[in-house]
This record gives structure tokens, sequence and C-alpha cells, in this order.
């Protein structure tokens, strides 16, 4: 099956910073989606993304559509606390008549105040 | 509203037990999705459905089976547990935009 590589698997860092993550694929795809999810919680969709270089926001929060539709980024600006919790990248690779989301292992974040 | 809903939260099964996982969404979404998550591992589908009376195998659907009668339910049954079926369950819903709502997961535990 399809496959999503995203990276990095953890990252560690201090109340202020910025983080970027990302996520690869080898095949192209047609959606891209971010989540959060939180300990004891399901996913919760952050941002979506739908055609090639597509740059959207959501509060400190900005994802990109990769140019070649192979990849997908997220950034996010000035991080607190509460960003702690395991972000997931998802795509959907044939134009939506599979209705099937692929998902990355996820990127922890922890956050120290 | 309350978006997608799974019952039980939690639950400890033995070997051999069979057991329904429920799901249910008030969205009107046509898809729902049942997934798997191990640690480290991300998410894994094991069932989904585009519409009532439609399903189809994810990525791991060995020891699982569903069915979707309704729009609104899509329960997952494990007829036989194991102990390689212990793992956090996740029901999802969408509508043809594929943004996945999750619900709030159940933790089942095989031994």
């Amino acid at each position: 099956g399809q496959q999503l590589n995203q990276s990095p698997q953890s990252m560690f860092i201090q109340e202020g910073e910025d983080v970027s993550m990302n996520c690869t694929s080898s095949s192209i795809f047609n959606t891209w989606l971010w989540y959060k999810q939180e300990p004891g919680e399901g996913p919760v969709l952050l941002i979506a993304l739908y055609k090639a270089g597509e740059l959207t926001s959501n509060g400190r929060l900005t994802a990109q559509f990769g140019i070649t539709r192979k990849d997908s980024f997220l950034n996010i600006s000035a991080s607190i606390p509460s960003d702690v919790g395991i972000y997931f990248c998802a795509g959907e690779n044939s134009g939506g008549s599979n209705y099937k989301l692929t998902f990355g292992k996820g990127t922890l974040l922890t956050v120290n105040p | 509203n309350a978006g997608v809903t799974q019952t039980p939260k939690f639950r400890i099964l033995k070997i051999g037990q069979s057991m329904t996982l429920q799901c249910t969404q008030d969205m009107n979404h046509n898809y729902m999705y049942w997934y798997r998550q191990d640690p480290g591992m991300g998410l894994k589908l094991i069932y989904y459905s585009v519409g009532a009376g439609i399903t189809d195998k994810g990525e791991v659907p060995n020891g699982y089976n569903v069915s979707r009668s309704t729009t609104e339910d899509f329960p997952l049954r494990l007829e036989l547990a194991a102990p390689s079926q212990t793992s956090v369950y996740f029901c999802a819903s969408s509508s043809r935009r594929l943004e996945a709502f999750f619900g709030q997961g159940t933790r089942l535990t095989v031994v």
C-alpha cells in the first residue's frame, strides 16, 4: 500500500520556538490533511490542502501542499505548552475515487515551558 | 452536535471471546472508517464504507467484520479475539472531501 514518511519522529522544543515537520511520499497525492492527537483523544483535523502549491493557515499553524504533490509541510509558530501532542499527516492519492486516507506515523511534539 | 460517538471506551476481552465496537455519527456523512492505532505505528485502516449497504476491506481486515445497515451506524465485530488485536480503535466519518472526523476511540486489551 501507499506509504507516507513523516519526520521528525519526535521534537523537544522550548516554548516560543517555531516548529517545522514534513511528510513525503514516492507517489503523487491529491489531498493532504494535517491532524493533531492529544492523549486519550481521537485525531482532530487542523488543516486541509487540495491544490499543489497551496499554502493555508489556521492561527499559528501554516501548512503547504508541495509543488511536486509528493510532500507537505506543517509549521507552528511561537509554540505554547498546549501544542503538545502527536501530529499526523494524511493523504489521498486517487482523486477521491477510493475514499481512503493514508496516514503517516506521526511526529510527537513536546514543548518545555 | 455529538459528531462521531464510539462505545465502549475501554474493554478487556479474553482470548477467543467476541465483541462489537459501536460507532454512530450524526453528520449525515456517507463515508465511514475503522482504524486501529498501535504505538508508533500511526493509523491503519481496517474497513471502510462509502454508504449504507456497501463495505470494503482496508489494509488490515483479518479478524474483523463490519456491516452498514444505516447511514449513521458502522459497527466493527471481532469474532475470535486474539492478543494481536490489542490496540486502540478509532471510528471516523467524512463527506466526499475526505476531511475525516474521529471518535474518541475504544481501548481494547485481549488477555
